[in-house]
């Protein structure tokens, strides 16, 4: 069964800094992965989708890699903002390759100090 | 290009009384999957349609139910609402299923059982 684990659950850096978030997986036989960003009470914003036959995804400040063998992701966040202060999402299809059955982990919330 | 919508934003329910939530998907994407989220569980996966055809289905009990419409559109049914059911629900929309897409969510439906 798929597992999908995140740490740290909580994260403050100051304004300024760059900082990387961790995704893990059990079931590395993956069709891709997707990292969202959530504000409080809101729903879900897609950041990143990485196929599982890349390495590497980058939009703006952000950039996504994937180790399929070692079953890690990291979300890199460069030059941190307030604005960048949010819950963290990284998910996974079920094994199925369903993308209806996404398994997600518990997510980082992030807290960027001014 | 409209994102997904759902209705109604916030709901009050009593124990026991059934609820319907709303789900419009982008225009153009064909399947529609919905979500679970609370504090304690985190982002579960509810069930799945395409083509007015449920895919896949979670690990919940009878009570969930949903349906989807020709033009996409999706409703979820709650019956014997208990307050354990107090959560956000997501509903998510991609073109089509086990194409690995990229799965956009609305802002969801805030459900407290009292």
């Amino acid at each position: 069964k798929q597992e999908v684990t995140q740490i740290p659950a909580a994260l403050s850096v100051p304004e300024g800094e760059n900082l990387v978030l961790n995704c893990s997986f059990t079931d590395s036989a993956i069709y891709n992965l997707q990292w969202f960003r959530q504000d409080p009470g809101k729903g879900l914003t897609s950041l990143l989708l990485i196929q599982s036959s890349q390495r590497e995804q980058t939009s703006g400040r952000l950039n996504a890699s994937l180790d399929k063998s070692s079953g890690r992701s990291t979300l890199y966040i460069a030059a941190s903002q307030p604005g960048d202060s949010a819950t963290y999402l990284c998910a996974v299809p079920n094994r199925g390759g369903s993308q209806g059955n996404l398994i997600f982990g518990k997510g980082t919330k992030l807290s960027v100090k001014p | 290009k409209a994102g997904v919508t759902q209705t109604p934003r916030y709901l009050i329910k009593t124990r026991g009384q059934q609820v319907t939530l709303s789900c419009s998907p982008i225009s153009g994407h064909r399947s529609v999957s919905w979500y679970q989220q609370t504090p304690g569980q985190g982002l579960q996966f509810l069930f799945e349609y395409f083509s007015e055809t449920q895919r896949n289905k979670g690990n919940f009990p009878g009570r969930f139910s949903g349906r989807q419409f020709s033009n996409s559109r999706s409703e979820m049914n709650v019956s014997t609402l208990e307050l354990g059911d107090s959560a956000l629900y997501l509903c998510a929309s991609e073109t089509l299923p086990g194409q690995g897409n990229e799965q956009y969510f609305g802002p969801g439906t805030r459900l407290t059982v009292t």
